[in-house]
């Protein structure tokens, strides 16, 4: 079981918006930054958030990060058939000196 | 542009052992860590452990400590993992992925495409 807490899944229509939670502790997401990963099945992942809320050169501004207290949330919004993918949120754990993922959430478009 | 070019897919007994490469260009690769993260079929990320380029520090997840080593060859700017007594639930993807050069691992910015590998009697 992942350390990290992600909903299975979520869906919503084209062009609406989503949000993705990724829910932790005092000793990862209460402490460290939060980076999160896009993957289409079969792939590598792909970063889309680092450090809660930057986002890398090329992943367009519909993709969002913040995080507060020991939780973090991905917006995506108008949402395209190609975002359906898996994703991810990852941090650092400070107790168990690892690096830990949430259990990934699959993006349906409807 | 950042390209991690992994080796090819391996088929392992249990008990053996194995050694994936994954092979950096484009970037400083002494400037920045490798970290490697595996996915089992069907399954979420894991992350396995991290090694410093530019001086080999390392840092593995509790579970992996005693059967995994992670070096770096740094005149041909390629990274190592081996795992050691293999067993059928390590069958899985095994990720190299960039990152910073300290232990406390938070971002990875360029992928490997991935070495499977599959452990079968």
């Amino acid at each position: 079981q992942s350390v990290l807490t992600q909903p299975p899944s979520v869906s919503a229509a084209p062009g609406q918006r989503v949000t993705i939670s990724c829910s932790g502790s005092s000793s990862n997401i209460g402490g460290n930054l939060v980076s999160w990963y896009q993957q289409v099945p079969g792939t590598a992942p792909k970063l889309l958030i680092y450090e809660d809320n930057k986002r890398p050169s090329g992943i367009p501004d519909r993709f969002s990060g913040s995080r507060s207290g020991t939780s973090a949330t991905l917006g995506i919004t108008g949402l395209q058939t190609g975002d359906e993918a898996d994703y991810y949120c990852g941090t650092w754990d400070s107790s168990l000196s690892a690096g830990v993922f949430g259990g990934g959430t699959k993006l349906t478009v409807l | 542009q950042i390209q991690l070019v992994q080796s090819g897919g391996e088929v392992k007994k249990p008990g053996a052992s194995v050694k994936a490469s994954c092979k950096a260009s484009g970037y400083s690769f002494s400037s920045y860590g490798i970290s490697w993260v595996r996915q089992a079929p069907g399954q979420g990320l894991e992350w396995v452990g991290w090694i410093s380029a530019s001086n080999g520090n390392t840092n593995y997840a509790q579970k992996f400590r005693d059967r995994v080593t992670m070096t770096t060859d740094t005149s041909t700017t390629t990274a190592y993992l081996e795992v050691r007594s293999l067993r059928s639930d390590d069958t899985a993807v095994y990720y190299c992925a960039r990152s910073g050069d300290y232990v406390n691992v938070n971002w990875f910015d360029a992928w490997g495409q991935g070495t499977l590998v599959t452990v079968s009697s």
